[in-house]
């Protein structure tokens, strides 16, 4: 049982790069989302899912799209890399009303 | 806006002592509120989860209350340890539209 897996675990982008960051979990969650966290600072919610093929914004949605085909799966895609988006990102999962559980993180530096 | 205000900020405290943690919270509809706690480095870990009918719940020896009519909650460590250092996170779960708002944290350090 992996529980919930983030890759990679780091990266370096240059600025105007894309690329995905991956989520996968294996608890048959409804609710997925993405968090980011500024060194210092508190997690911030990037865009959640409550099931599959439904996606909604939270409080930092700029600069990245997200889908959820599967119950599974829900990458986070960062469309053309800024310095300002260097950052761990969390990915977490919970039934609906539940606990969430993390994952172990994805560092980012965008040069 | 800050729907979610924790203090202090950071706290450092001997260890074996107890201490408190405040959050409060302007969070509506309400539906939950959790307290996680978070290493340096690592993804948050739930210690407890309260419905708004619940007044305390306990976790080993952290003890979280909660206060709906005051929109108030407090996480209490007793016998503090090495390892309780770290950032300690109220969240308050909006039912209207499944979003989880996060408070900023308190950090907390023991010391030997």
């Amino acid at each position: 049982n992996a529980g919930v897996t983030q890759t990679p675990k780091f990266q370096v982008l240059k600025t105007g790069q894309s690329m995905t960051l991956q989520c996968a979990q294996d608890m048959n969650h409804e609710y997925m989302s993405w968090y980011r966290q500024d060194p210092g600072m508190g997690l911030r919610l990037i865009h959640y899912s409550v099931g599959a093929g439904i996606t909604d914004q939270g409080e930092v949605p700029n600069g990245y799209n997200v889908s959820r085909s599967t119950t599974e799966d829900f990458p986070l895609r960062l469309l053309s890399a800024a310095p300002s988006q260097t950052s761990v990102y969390f990915c977490a999962t919970s039934g609906v009303q539940e606990t969430q559980y993390f994952g172990p993180g994805t560092r980012l530096l965008v040069l | 806006k800050n729907q979610v205000e924790q203090s202090p900020q950071s706290l450092i405290i001997l260890e074996g002592k107890n201490c408190t943690l405040q959050c409060n919270y302007t969070v509506s509809p309400f539906s939950n509120l959790r307290w996680y706690k978070q290493d340096t480095g690592r993804g948050p870990v739930s210690l407890t989860i309260m419905t708004f009918s619940e007044n305390t719940k306990s976790n080993g020896r952290y003890t979280a209350t909660l206060d709906a009519d005051t929109k108030q909650s407090s996480l209490h460590i007793t016998a503090s340890q090495l390892s309780d250092s770290a950032s300690y996170i109220c969240v308050v779960f909006r039912l209207s539209n499944y979003q989880l708002i996060w408070g900023a944290g308190t950090k907390l350090i023991i010391k030997p």
